[in-house]
């Protein structure tokens, strides 16, 4: 089945140090996008990738930094976690980031990997 | 500054029976509307959409429906069943394609 992966599902790490978040597709969608989660929120979105053309969201703190060294791989590095950095990460793709015809895009999300700051 | 708002946090509905879950938005230039399902631990499932140029889309139980003068729609279920509980989200999207998501409703639908 195609589909979108987030490793790992729970992830640890410690105040101010380094994290990186993983997430794969076998969708070959052209978008990939990176959303923050905190509990009873909105998916907050942080970034997104069209093929190699990164997009950054005018309030997503400098902290918060992506890789998409391919079509189907995407990375979030976190250089140095806060606690107020604790959530859920969210990866999603889509298809394209255009509309044709007024059909809009829809976006297939991973399971989210919960991070955890010490 | 929310542009899509789902005001009721929670629902509970009786199996069998309907739940309607709601969702306002403010911003006109809004197209293109989908409900997400969300079950804890777990990321949105992508439900059902509608485009702008339509008032209604069925999917088997589902049913949204757009008031695009009220910038409102809603999510039917029918008949709800006890699998149907989760957290759900309504998002919108505008020609950029961006998703604004509402907060979440978590529905319970008890035997």
């Amino acid at each position: 089945d195609a589909m979108v992966i987030q490793n790992p599902r729970y992830q640890v790490t410690q105040f101010g140090k380094p994290v990186t978040l993983s997430c794969s597709q076998t969708l070959n969608h052209n978008v990939m996008y990176w959303y923050q989660q905190k509990s009873s929120q909105a998916p907050k979105l942080l970034f997104h990738y069209y093929d190699k053309d990164f997009n950054n969201e005018a309030d997503t703190p400098d902290n918060f930094q992506s890789r998409r060294p391919n079509t189907s791989f995407c990375f979030l590095d976190i250089r140095s976690p806060g606690l107020g950095d604790a959530a859920m990460y969210l990866c999603a793709t889509s298809r394209d980031l255009g509309r044709l015809a007024g059909v809009g895009e829809t976006q297939y999300f991973g399971p989210g990997t919960r991070l955890l700051v010490l | 500054d929310q542009q899509v708002k789902q005001n009721s946090p929670s629902l509970s509905v009786q199996e069998g029976r309907i739940s309607i879950l709601n969702c306002d938005y403010t911003n006109s230039m809004f197209d293109y509307f989908l409900w997400y399902k969300k079950y804890p631990a777990e990321g949105p499932t992508f439900l059902i959409s509608i485009s702008s140029i339509k008032d209604k889309n069925e999917d088997g139980r589902f049913t949204v429906f757009l008031n695009k003068s009220a910038k409102h729609l809603s999510l039917h279920i029918v008949p709800s069943q006890p699998g149907d509980s989760a957290v759900y989200f309504c998002a919108a999207s505008d020609q950029g394609g961006k998703l604004i998501f509402g907060q979440g409703t978590e529905l319970s639908v008890k035997p």
